[in-house]
């Protein structure tokens, strides 16, 4: 399977705890991109990866949120001090641009569920 | 500022029947379009992308789209649903330049037998 791989699938802790989310993009890819999806809305772009090099953070993302590229490789979204509004699905996405357009391939996602 | 505006948030068909899922867009500039799919506790999958090539876009599954500039429209459709095609359905906007998507609050769609 080439596809793009999330771990974990699901994550239920409380309120105050840290988590942190792996994301595998498709090899070659050197875009990545995380995704927040709440219950009945479309995704909300969270940050974008080019390479290793973190180029853009939504303001969605408190300073609570941190994510990581290292190598240009996998990709790690953390979230410190968990809130109830942080449950979600987090969707991590990646892309190769060829052409003019970015499409991009997602991943099954991470809910997260805080109690 | 791009946006997307998908009217019903949840669409009921026959099988058989045929299937339309409206997508509206706003962009001040050409728009790359797409349409995916997401099945209970899945990920996105592409189902199809608009890129000014040509304004009919086939797509997986039997769905194709229609770009249509001057209703600033994007809407999906399938001649006939299956019990299969029961889903949500997204419509996404991107223009050159940028890397983001911006998407629709989505349209559940459910076939009935």
């Amino acid at each position: 399977d080439t596809g793009v791989s999330q771990d974990p699938r699901h994550k239920i802790t409380k309120r105050g705890q840290n988590v942190t989310f792996r994301c595998d993009p498709i090899s070659e890819h050197n875009r990545l991109y995380w995704y927040r999806q709440t219950l009945g809305q479309g995704p909300e772009f969270l940050t974008y990866f080019q390479n290793e090099a973190q180029l853009e953070k939504s303001r969605l993302l408190s300073d609570r949120f941190s994510a990581e590229r290292p190598k240009g490789s996998f990709s790690t979204l953390e979230i410190q001090r968990t809130e109830q509004g942080d449950s979600a699905m987090y969707l991590c996405a990646s892309s190769a641009l060829a052409g003019v357009v970015d499409t991009q391939y997602f991943g099954p996602g991470t809910r997260l569920t805080v109690l | 500022a791009q946006s997307v505006t998908q009217l019903g948030s949840h669409v009921s068909v026959s099988e058989g029947a045929l299937v339309l899922l409206r997508c509206n867009y706003s962009s001040s500039v050409p728009p790359y379009l797409f349409w995916y799919v997401q099945y209970p506790n899945q990920g996105l999958q592409l189902l199809l992308k608009y890129t000014s090539a040509a304004t009919l876009v086939k797509g997986i599954n039997g769905f194709e789209a229609e770009f249509k500039k001057s209703e600033t429209s994007f809407h999906l459709t399938k001649p006939s649903a299956h019990m299969s095609d029961a889903a949500e359905y997204f419509c996404a906007v991107s223009v050159l330049g940028t890397y983001k998507y911006i998407f629709g609050t989505g349209t559940r769609l459910k076939v009935l037998a």
